[in-house]
């Protein structure tokens, strides 16, 4: 069954303007981190930002913020005043287990490929 | 932020050879690697999880004969792609942990690109 659901393929925004990205988890674990990554053309996995399950305030980064919305399992990326650097693949995911543990996986999204319009 | 390396960055390599590809941790010691592929407009698929000192463990569906994982020190591992045909044509991604109780995140290498001809 797939854990992370980002049902956004593909969105275009205008510059300037703030976008969210979807994501949506299913886990049965208490305890479980969320990540959002950005891959640019080059391939490298860019972390933006993280979320843990016990956290009570919603995850912010600069421009990135987290919209964690426990009761219903989403942890929506905002991304204020978008910039044409931000065109890019955009992946949501979760780490299950403790985080101490250094052997729990991580499993991602299918990803949202973000376009900016100048 | 830690480094993790990844070497080659790109290769290309006609079918029925075998392809090393290195996975290193370049400021810090990580007792778990793990290694990812992604096909084209397609996510990270987790391959398998590299333990130092002992045997990997593999996710359903991918062949231990054919993707061989070696974590002989806390800094390295290496992924060997063995008889490689064109289906394994793909991007190969490594991630490392740090030791327990020092932090949540996994950093990424660069990704290696992989062509079978």
């Amino acid at each position: 069954a797939q854990k992370i659901t980002q049902t956004q393929p593909g969105m275009f925004v205008q510059e300037k303007e703030a976008v969210t990205l979807d994501c949506t988890y299913d886990t049965s674990d208490q305890s479980y981190g969320l990540f959002w990554y950005k891959q640019p053309s080059s391939g490298e996995m860019i972390f933006l930002i993280y979320q843990g399950s016990y956290d009570e305030q919603n995850a912010t980064e600069g421009r990135y913020s987290l919209n964690f919305q426990k009761a219903r399992k989403s942890a929506n990326l905002v991304i204020s005043a978008s910039q044409l650097g931000d065109s890019a693949m955009y992946f949501c995911a979760m780490r299950e287990g403790p985080t101490y543990s250094s052997a729990s996986k991580i499993i991602f999204g299918s990803g949202t490929r973000l376009s900016i319009r100048p | 932020g830690a480094v993790v390396s990844q070497h080659p960055s790109r290769v290309i390599c006609k079918s029925g050879t075998s392809v090393k590809i290195e996975c290193r941790s370049l400021d810090f010691q990580a007792t778990t690697m793990f290694w990812y592929r992604q096909f084209p407009k397609q996510s990270l698929m987790l391959m398998a999880t590299s333990n130092e000192g002992s045997k990997a463990t593999y996710e359903q569906g991918v062949e231990k004969d054919k993707f061989l994982i070696n974590h002989a020190s806390l800094t390295l591992s290496t992924l060997t792609v063995t008889s490689a045909h064109p289906e394994d044509s793909s991007f190969y991604i490594c991630s490392a942990s740090e030791p327990p109780g020092l932090g949540w995140e996994q950093y990424f290498g660069p990704g290696t690109r992989l062509t079978v001809t």
